[in-house]
């Protein structure tokens, strides 16, 4: 079955060091992965994706993700937290099985960043 | 910039009642979403459209149903509000070809 797992439901982080969110998934065939952030009473923003090409991806603020094919994981990092990340993200993989359902998302349960001062 | 609108923020409705959630694009894109967020569950497919007035079911589809008689707009309905429909609603849209969805600001449903 595929899946999405975010290990950590919460990651505390002081700021200005750096930070890693979890991020594992299981799909048959090569995965789309993406990380969205979601704001306090906040819809979800997109943060960056990896279809294909480069292992280490680059997003909005400052953020990156790396795709490690063989541990099949897509973790998202910054080199140096702020105070203003402090919010809800959540990993998706494209679902590969179902290609032709309008390109559905499963989400990972979302972890909790929390970036102190 | 891609734009997807929710007609309400914050809703209360009573058990029993019939519950419309408006979602509206401005980027022509041909495919639209409903989720709902629960805490710990992340985000899950209630139902999505490819194109006007086609849906398919998605993952979670009891109780709930859905209308798409223009492109731009996609409504979430629930025929008859219970109290485990109380949750987060988040409606997405995607331009057919492309991979990534665009979210709009979700609204908080309260089923008493």
């Amino acid at each position: 079955a595929q899946s999405v797992a975010q290990p950590e439901d919460q990651v505390n982080v002081a700021e200005g060091n750096p930070l890693t969110v979890k991020c594992t998934y299981s799909v048959s065939g090569n995965p789309y992965l993406f990380w969205y952030v979601q704001y306090p009473n906040r819809g979800l923003q997109f943060l960056l994706k990896y279809i294909t090409g480069d292992n280490l991806v680059k997003g909005s603020y400052g953020f990156e993700a790396e795709f490690n094919k063989s541990q099949t994981s897509f973790h998202l990092k910054k080199p140096s937290a702020l105070v203003s990340d402090s919010a809800l993200y959540f990993c998706a993989v494209r679902d590969s099985v179902r290609y032709n359902q309008g390109g559905k998302l499963i989400f990972g349960q979302g972890t909790e960043l929390s970036v102190k001062p | 910039d891609v734009k997807v609108t929710q007609s309400s923020r914050y809703l209360v409705k009573r058990t029993g009642e019939k519950v419309f959630l408006e979602c509206v694009q401005d980027m022509d894109h041909e495919n639209m979403f409903w989720y709902r967020q629960d805490p710990g569950l992340g985000l899950r497919l209630i139902y999505f459209s490819y194109d006007v007035k086609m849906k398919e079911k998605g993952d979670i589809p009891e109780g709930y149903s859905v209308s798409r008689e223009k492109k731009e707009r996609f409504s979430l309905i629930l025929e008859s509000a219970s109290t485990n429909q109380t949750s987060m609603y988040l409606c997405a849209s995607r331009d057919r070809g492309q991979e990534t969805q665009y979210f709009g600001p979700g609204t908080r449903l309260l089923v008493l």
